[in-house]
């Protein structure tokens, strides 16, 4: 299993909501990250997780909560977003060679 | 982490060879270069990576020079579909590191 699955893939929400994305993967990658994508712009890094401490906070805003509650999920936990925050959300996780695995992302939407 | 430049956009015809160039003058020592497909709405696609002197694989082939400092990814006969942003990044080559990605260059294959 070569996969990182992340759900849902759209996702529509107030901005007094609280939501959460989830990614999953089995490959025994020890290290996944939560990257965030404007349209027509590279993916911007919140997050990273390595060993399933956070390693790496990109002075991201309180209202993006990450956890990673084992070595196969990661949680984005979303409260009280603003609708600049749409965009698309995409999880990794890195093996050992280095070489990144992602998942197909989440769409977000803030209205 | 060095930081990656390469050209904003380029255009080809179906069944040419695409030479993409990645400019890293500050690579250190123990990075990698490594290239990311990535088309609309779906997360990067690892393509290719190495160290020094040439890899190939079934997709495309990477040319790095001996000091380093540039990078050629090479897509022979390239088809509509690989019409997509293709990203250079450099690093550690071990899982962990944190994954920057550059603005990319847009390739756009005509018929």
């Amino acid at each position: 299993d070569t996969e990182v699955t992340q759900t849902p893939k759209h996702l529509v929400m107030g901005m007094t909501n609280k939501k959460s994305l989830k990614c999953e993967q089995h490959m025994g990658h020890r290290a996944m990250y939560w990257y965030k994508q404007k349209a027509k712009k590279p993916p911007e890094l919140m997050f990273v997780y390595s060993y399933e401490k956070l390693s790496i906070n990109e002075s991201v805003p309180s209202r993006f909560s990450p956890e990673c509650p084992n070595s196969s999920l990661l949680n984005l936990h979303l409260h009280a977003l603003q609708p600049e925050d749409s965009a698309l959300y995409l999880c990794a996780s890195t093996a050992q060679s280095g070489e990144a695995f992602f998942g197909q992302g989440t769409r977000l939407t803030v209205v | 982490l060095a930081k990656t430049t390469q050209p904003i956009s380029m255009d080809s015809y179906e069944g040419q060879e695409v030479n993409i160039t990645c400019s890293h003058n500050n690579i250190a020592t123990n990075d990698y270069i490594t290239w990311y497909q990535q088309f609309p709405s779906q997360g990067p696609r690892f393509i290719i990576q190495g160290y020094k002197t040439k890899v190939t694989n079934e997709v495309a082939s990477l040319f790095i020079p001996a000091d380093r400092k540039s990078s050629t990814l090479s897509l022979p006969r390239v088809s509509l579909s690989d019409t997509a942003v293709y990203y250079c990044l450099v690093g550690p080559g071990t899982g962990g590191f944190k994954t920057i990605f550059g603005a990319g260059t847009r390739l756009f294959v005509k018929a």
